[in-house]
């Protein structure tokens, strides 16, 4: 069955701090994963996918397939990173995208 | 150019009581989606629309719950008898590939409250 975990509800980190959102996948083929975000008040958006292995606000996400895992990452956190983090796989015939259930990002000054 | 328009943004209603909910995505968007977004689970998906069609509508929970979509652009979801457990925002999101590449935009969500 294809699922996305994310185990963290909840990560609280101090500003400059490195960050790491985990997220692990389930899936018998050759998936794609993203990572959407919603901050307060806002639509969830789409933040990162791993084919473009881009940079986007300072996160970058490496695809490790004898993990199936996406771990989101940044350096150094900001205050302005606080949202709702949601990682999310498609894949094969599928349409849909399937969404973990999401971690809250708080960093706090 | 505007985004993806739900409506209501909140709803509120009695046990038993049906509820459409409405989405107009983007101008031009062939495919749209339907999640279910509440506390602790994450988004669940409910449905997926290709112009006028739902190949997949393999989230929908039940019988109650109904999809439709017209010219390709506006679609309503339906749920009859409410619940107290269909509580949630209900979110859609269109894309504008007919494969799935994964980039969704979404709407602000209809907030649904059963009493």
């Amino acid at each position: 069955a294809q699922r996305v975990t994310q185990p963290e509800k909840l990560l609280s980190v101090f500003k400059g701090a490195p960050v790491e959102l985990k997220c692990n996948y389930s899936y018998s083929g050759s998936p794609e994963l993203f990572w959407y975000v919603q901050y307060s008040r806002q639509r969830l958006q789409l933040l990162l996918r791993h084919i473009s292995r881009e940079s986007i606000k300072g996160f970058t996400a490496d695809l490790n397939k004898g993990e199936t895992s996406f771990h989101l990452k940044k350096p150094f956190a900001q205050e302005e990173d606080s949202a709702m983090y949601y990682c999310a796989l498609t894949g094969g015939a599928t349409n849909k995208l399937i969404f973990g259930t999401g971690t809250l990002l708080a960093v706090q000054p | 150019g505007a985004g993806v328009s739900q409506s209501p943004s909140n709803k509120v209603t009695e046990k038993g009581k049906d509820v459409e909910l409405r989405c107009d995505p983007i101008s031009g968007h062939t495919a749209l989606y339907w999640y279910r977004q509440s506390l602790g689970q994450g988004l669940e998906f409910l449905i997926y629309f290709q112009g006028n069609s739902a190949p997949d509508k393999s989230g929908l929970p039940s019988d109650r719950f109904s999809a439709e979509r017209t010219g390709g652009s506006v679609s309503t979801l339906t749920i009859q008898r409410t619940q107290q457990e269909d509580s949630a925002v209900y979110l859609c999101a269109s894309s504008p590939h007919r494969g799935n590449t994964g980039e969704l935009f979404f709407g602000e969500g209809s907030r649904l409250t059963v009493l």
